[in-house]
């Protein structure tokens, strides 16, 4: 959607570096997910934020870290520490309710490699 | 937590053909099933979704349907077309747990022209 930004498209790492991919969001949303995608397999969630300031674990969470201090924008930092990065990931938004069964709407991606 | 199941993995059709992909969940909480759409190196787009208290949902030639008994639930493409070539993700949402979408592997569509 035009509404969620990722960047950059492409992004390369050095051993024992950390890296941040960017995502922001114009669409309002209040909720903000990070997913990785490896080849040919589904969508896992790393992080989520339901709200400004305060975030949850996903099922992958390990050698990534987050940050959501304003509504629109949520980064993702790859760390030294996650020694496969090499992926596709994808941010994604959505309203929030109760229910957690808002629809989500992805930006185009970044894919990391190593260097 | 949630787990979803998706089969299957490939699905070869020929042109004008359906195509059905099913998918199973294992909280009988969950009450959201979106589906994706994900052509190669592009983001996954919403084509149709349901929540729990619809059995079925239609979109032109896309249907979604949904056995809350059985906990599981399928799309259907009818009459099928080489752009709907593409892999194709379902998921599912609980109000309870994280409440946040639990994706299946995807199901890899070729539409034979």
């Amino acid at each position: 959607d035009g509404g969620i930004t990722q960047s950059p498209k492409y992004l390369f790492r050095k051993e024992g570096q950390n890296v941040t991919l960017s995502c922001e969001q114009n669409l309002n949303h209040d909720a903000m997910y990070w997913y990785r995608q490896d080849p040919g397999q589904g969508l896992r969630l790393i992080y989520y934020s339901q709200i400004v300031n305060d975030f949850q674990k996903g099922d992958i969470a390990e050698g990534y870290s987050v940050s959501r201090e304003k509504k629109e924008s949520f980064p993702l930092t790859v760390t030294s520490a996650q020694k496969n990065p090499t992926a596709f990931y994808l941010c994604a938004s959505s309203l929030w309710d109760r229910g957690g069964n808002q629809p989500q709407h992805f930006g185009d991606g970044t894919r990391l490699s190593i260097l | 937590g949630e787990n979803v199941e998706q089969h299957p993995s490939t699905l070869s059709v020929q042109e004008g053909d359906s195509a059905v992909i099913k998918c199973t969940y294992s909280d009988s909480a969950s009450n959201y099933f979106p589906w994706y759409k994900q052509e190669l190196g592009k983001r996954p787009q919403l084509i149709i979704d349901i929540r729990s208290n619809v059995g079925e949902k239609k979109d032109q030639r896309i249907a979604v349907t949904l056995n809350k008994t059985a906990k599981h639930f399928s799309l259907h493409i009818t009459e099928t077309q080489p752009e709907d070539s593409a892999v194709y993700f379902c998921a599912a949402s609980s109000p309870t747990g994280r409440r946040a979408l639990t994706f299946g592997s995807g199901t890899r569509l070729q539409v034979q022209p």
